[in-house]
């Protein structure tokens, strides 16, 4: 069983659409839980973090985290072209200082 | 915010050589780096932990001897891909806390890509 599970995708919707990305995780002691997007051909960039169960807003993106379902997922509100990336979910386990990363999933924004 | 830099940003190779891939932290201090590998649409997989003044901790599967990584300072550590063949063919990451930080502040480099021929 991976560690950290994504759709791969790929995820379209249209441009002003609701974008929703899903993760699970199989490790019970992991504590941090973070969404990356990464373009093609580049290194990743931090979209959000979440340490604790509920929601947390940041702007357009709203990440959601439920421990004891030990899911995690990311919504983009209001989505663009420009949002068209690959999203990773990676997890924190424990006293590790490493990520350990989904295979991510790759969203289309159409205009 | 913080900056990693890697260097080269992309090398090409003939099979046998060795390449040496260069990860800096240019604004902070960074005791641990992590270097990741990343396949063609596959995520990032994590290789090695780096730690300055001491030897890296490799994942399972990963060789030492193939990869070696020196960490001699704060700001820098390297990769070097020894006997490249093109199954090492990736795209290389390199990621650093800052030392003293939360472990979660994580930067990554901007990444380097190999091409063995």
């Amino acid at each position: 069983q991976k560690e950290v599970e994504q759709n791969s995708g790929p995820l379209s919707v249209p441009e002003g659409a609701i974008a929703s990305l899903n993760c699970t995780y199989s490790d019970r002691g992991s504590q941090s839980f973070f969404w990356y997007r990464q373009y093609s051909g580049k290194s990743p960039e931090l979209i959000m973090s979440i340490y604790s169960n509920g929601d947390k807003e940041d702007g357009r993106f709203t990440a959601q985290l439920n421990k004891a379902s030990q899911y995690v997922s990311l919504l983009i509100r209001d989505s663009q072209p420009s949002d068209s990336a690959t999203y990773l979910c990676a997890v924190r386990t424990g006293s590790a200082r490493q990520l350990t990363f989904g295979s991510g999933t790759q969203l289309t924004v159409l205009p | 915010g913080a900056v990693v830099s890697q260097h080269p940003s992309w090398v090409i190779c003939k099979s046998g050589t060795s390449v040496k891939i260069e990860c800096r932290s240019l604004d902070f201090q960074a005791t641990t780096m992590f270097w990741y590998r990343q396949f063609p649409k596959q995520s990032l997989m994590l290789m090695a932990t780096s730690n300055e003044g001491s030897k890296a901790t490799y994942e399972q599967g990963v060789e030492k001897d193939k990869f070696l990584i020196n960490h001699a300072s704060l700001t820098l550590s390297t990769l070097t891909v020894t006997s490249a063949h093109p199954e090492d063919s990736s795209f290389y990451i390199c990621s650093a806390p800052i030392s003293g930080g939360a472990p979660d502040t994580q930067y990554f480099g901007p990444g380097t890509r190999l091409t063995v021929l």
